[in-house]
């Protein structure tokens, strides 16, 4: 199988501080990992394309200072959420696309954000 | 602009009462379409992916098919833990971005 993994699952944090949320391919390697927000009973929002040893592409409206992204192997991409506020407080999901040909996007599970 | 929509949005259903999900997908150039499962506080869930019109796939309850203007989702006599919010997508053309559909949220009546 794909087996995309995110840590932590759950993460409380208090405004003004920075959460870090790690996406790791466990059992492939992946040139593209995406960044997700989900917030209740909507669809997935993109926030960003994550390509191994470039810079990531945020799409339009998400602020690349804020969520900060890092794809430093072929297996792990990191989302680091600075200086958090009440209003950042949503699911975020990663996704990872297996190469070989294929553009199936694999996701993890997902990380529970709730800034106070 | 590609665009992809699911209906209904919501189905509720006896348990073994069967039915079927759908997603109509306007598209440039098709290049796969991909149908996930998720779960309340998890993420998506793969299910299939369907290349070309006429294709079929099947997992357990599940049976996915293609046309060239749309997919199928059909669900055959369901058990309760088939609950769950059925997502299609198709990925853009020119890059591996994915349109989602706004998903069709099932419920399993015992």
């Amino acid at each position: 199988g794909a087996v995309v993994s995110q840590h932590p699952s759950r993460v409380i944090c208090k405004s003004g501080t920075s959460v870090k949320i790690e996406c790791r391919s466990l059992d492939f390697q992946a040139t593209t990992m995406f960044w997700y927000r989900q917030f209740p009973k909507q669809s997935l929002m993109l926030m960003a394309t994550s390509n191994e040893g470039s810079k990531a592409t945020y799409e339009q409206g998400v602020e690349k200072d804020k969520f900060l992204i890092n794809h430093a192997s072929l297996t792990l991409s990191t989302l680091t959420v600075t200086s958090a506020h009440p209003e950042d407080s949503s699911f975020y999901i990663c996704s990872a696309v297996r190469g070989g040909g294929s553009d199936t996007q694999y996701f993890g599970p997902g990380t529970r954000l709730t800034v106070l | 602009e590609d665009q992809v929509t699911q209906s209904p949005e919501a189905l509720r259903l006896q348990e073994g009462e069967s039915s079927s999900l759908n997603c109509s997908y306007t598209v440039s150039g098709l290049r796969g379409l991909f149908w996930y499962r998720q779960d309340p506080g998890k993420g998506p869930e793969f299910l299939f992916t369907l290349y070309s019109a006429g294709e079929e796939k099947e997992k357990e309850r599940l049976k996915a098919t293609l046309t060239k203007k749309e997919s199928f989702l059909h669900i055959t006599a369901p058990k309760p833990e088939d609950s769950a919010t059925y997502l299609c997508a198709v990925p853009n053309f020119g890059n591996e971005k994915l349109t989602f559909g706004t998903g069709t949220r099932l419920t399993i009546i015992p």
